[in-house]
C-alpha cells in the first residue's frame, strides 16, 4: 500500500513564477491537509481539503496562494507569482476520515521549494 | 489557537543514555497529543499519540510519553538511545475529537553519538 506521494521532490522557480505542488494521498484516503515548514521552523498548518471541498484554509496566505483536491486526481497546491520568501518545504498529509479520536495524519516527503 | 513548545532545539547524547524531550502545548481544551519523527531524509512518521485513558503511551522502539494535563505537558522518553535514533522531534496538538489541523513545535533535533 503506497504512502502519501507528492510531487516534484524539489522544485526551484524564479521570482514571479508560478509553482504547483502536487499530492496523491494514501489509497481509501480521502482527507488531504498542506503544512509549511519554513528553515529552522515547525510545520504550520496551511489548509485542510475534502474531495471538492476546502474544509478549513485558516492557515493559508489571503493572496497567491490555492488548494483543491478534484473529485479525480491529486490535490494540488498553487502559488501564484512567487517570491524568495515563498522557499520553503511543503508537506502534504492524508487522513481516512477528518472526524473522529482515532484517525492520524500520514506525511509524504515533502516538496523543497526554492525561489531564486 | 493552540501553540506548542519543544524547549531543546538541539540534544546530543551518547548512545545508551536517556531520553527525555520537552513538550509544552498552549490550548483550553480538550486536546490530542502527537510525536513524530523524521529520520534523515526521509519524511515524517508518528512516534505516538493520546487521544484519551491512561496518560503514559508507549510508541515505536521503544519510545514513551506521558501526558500530564496539569503542566499541559507531553514529554517524550527513552531509557537507552542508540544511535539510530539521530533524527528530528516534533510534539504537535489537535483539537480533540478530531485529527483535523495539527499544530507543531519547532522540533528538536537528536544527535546520538556512536
Amino acid at each position: 500500500n503506497a504512502g502519501v506521494m507528492q510531487n516534484p521532490r524539489h522544485l526551484v522557480r524564479r521570482r514571479g513564477q508560478e509553482a504547483r505542488l502536487r499530492c496523491s494521498p494514501m489509497k481509501g484516503h480521502s482527507h488531504v491537509y498542506w503544512y509549511r515548514q519554513l528553515p529552522e521552523e515547525g510545520l504550520k498548518f496551511m489548509v485542510y481539503l475534502q474531495k471538492e471541498n476546502i474544509i478549513d484554509e485558516s492557515g493559508m496566505p489571503k493572496e497567491r496562494f490555492s488548494a483543491e483536491f478534484p473529485k479525480e486526481g491529486p490535490s494540488i497546491l498553487r502559488i501564484q507569482q512567487v517570491v524568495r520568501g515563498d522557499s520553503a518545504a511543503y508537506f502534504c498529509a492524508s487522513s481516512p476520515n477528518g472526524a473522529g479520536t482515532t484517525n492520524e495524519q500520514f506525511f509524504g516527503p515533502g516538496t523543497r521549494l526554492t525561489v531564486l | 489557537a493552540q501553540s506548542v513548545s519543544q524547549h531543546n532545539h538541539h540534544v546530543i547524547l551518547s548512545e545508551a543514555a536517556s531520553l527525555e524531550l520537552g513538550c509544552n502545548y498552549s490550548y483550553g481544551g480538550t486536546v490530542n497529543l502527537f510525536w513524530y519523527v523524521q529520520y534523515p531524509g526521509q519524511h515524517l512518521q508518528l512516534l505516538l499519540k493520546y487521544f484519551s485513558g491512561d496518560p503514559l503511551v508507549k510508541g515505536i522502539k521503544g519510545f514513551e510519553a506521558e501526558f500530564i494535563k496539569s503542566k499541559f505537558s507531553f514529554n517524550l522518553r527513552k531509557p537507552s538511545v542508540q544511535w539510530s535514533d539521530t533524527a528530528e522531534y516534533f510534539c504537535a496538538v489537535s483539537p480533540g475529537g478530531s485529527a483535523r489541523q495539527l499544530t507543531f513545535g519547532s522540533g528538536t533535533q537528536l544527535t546520538v553519538l556512536p
